[in-house]
């Protein structure tokens, strides 16, 4: 099964500056997840990032806060922009092998805004 | 909308004992569901998937079973152990979509 790399594994940022999630993947995968986790809560998908254009974004979240890229079929990141305390979570890459196959997660990048 | 709830509450149990975890769904009809096992500080790892035509599924010491007319499916640990303490996520999947939604979680403690 896919092995994903997600980096940082966890930051603390200053309100009003943007922080950029990596995620690497070792082969490559066609779909391709973030998902948030507030404390105490379960996941929530915030978009899925597609290879070669626009992410597709969940209701509640849009590009201009959390801008997504996905160069090719192995690597994504997430930023989040203009941050907020509200914003302190855990962002979770997650990939999908191939139809209704289970979901591959990275261990996640803890955030805190101060 | 999609409703998803497991146990709300921690379940404690002791060592040795049959752990059950509920997964209640409504507003929708998954064709599959698949358990998640989440530790502390780590992303979730996929334990099972059963299908809407299997009323059972095993795995060593787990099983699942689901009743797509009570809506709801059972997750069991059998001969539970300290290292089975994690939160156990459920998701219902409908056919031909990529969106997974993910039920509340229960968290599960075994005592020694």
């Amino acid at each position: 099964s896919a092995v994903i790399s997600q980096k940082p594994s966890r930051d603390i940022c200053q309100r009003g500056t943007s922080l950029t999630i990596q995620c690497q993947v070792d082969s490559q995968v066609t779909m391709m997840f973030w998902y948030r986790q507030q404390p105490g809560q379960s996941l929530t998908l915030i978009a899925t990032a597609n290879q070669g254009s626009e992410a597709t974004y969940e209701s509640g979240f849009v590009i201009d806060k959390f801008p997504i890229s996905r160069p090719n079929l192995t690597f994504s990141t997430l930023t989040v922009s203009n941050m907020s305390p509200e914003d302190s979570s855990i962002y979770l890459c997650s990939v999908q092998e191939q139809g209704e196959s289970p979901l591959h997660f990275g261990n996640g990048t803890r955030l805190t805004v101060t | 909308s999609q409703k998803i709830e497991q146990n709300s509450e921690a379940l404690n149990i002791q060592e040795g004992k049959t752990a059950t975890l509920t997964c209640n769904y409504t507003n929708y009809s998954p064709a599959y569901l698949q358990w998640y096992r989440q530790d502390p500080g780590r992303g979730p790892v996929f334990l099972l998937l059963i299908r809407e035509n299997e009323k059972e599924k095993r795995k060593e010491r787990l099983k699942v079973t689901f009743d797509t007319t009570l809506k709801q499916s059972l997750f069991h640990i059998t001969a539970s152990q300290p290292a089975d303490s994690a939160t156990y996520l459920c998701v219902p999947q409908g056919s031909g979509t990529y969106k997974y939604i993910f039920g509340t979680g229960t968290r599960l403690k075994v005592l020694a």
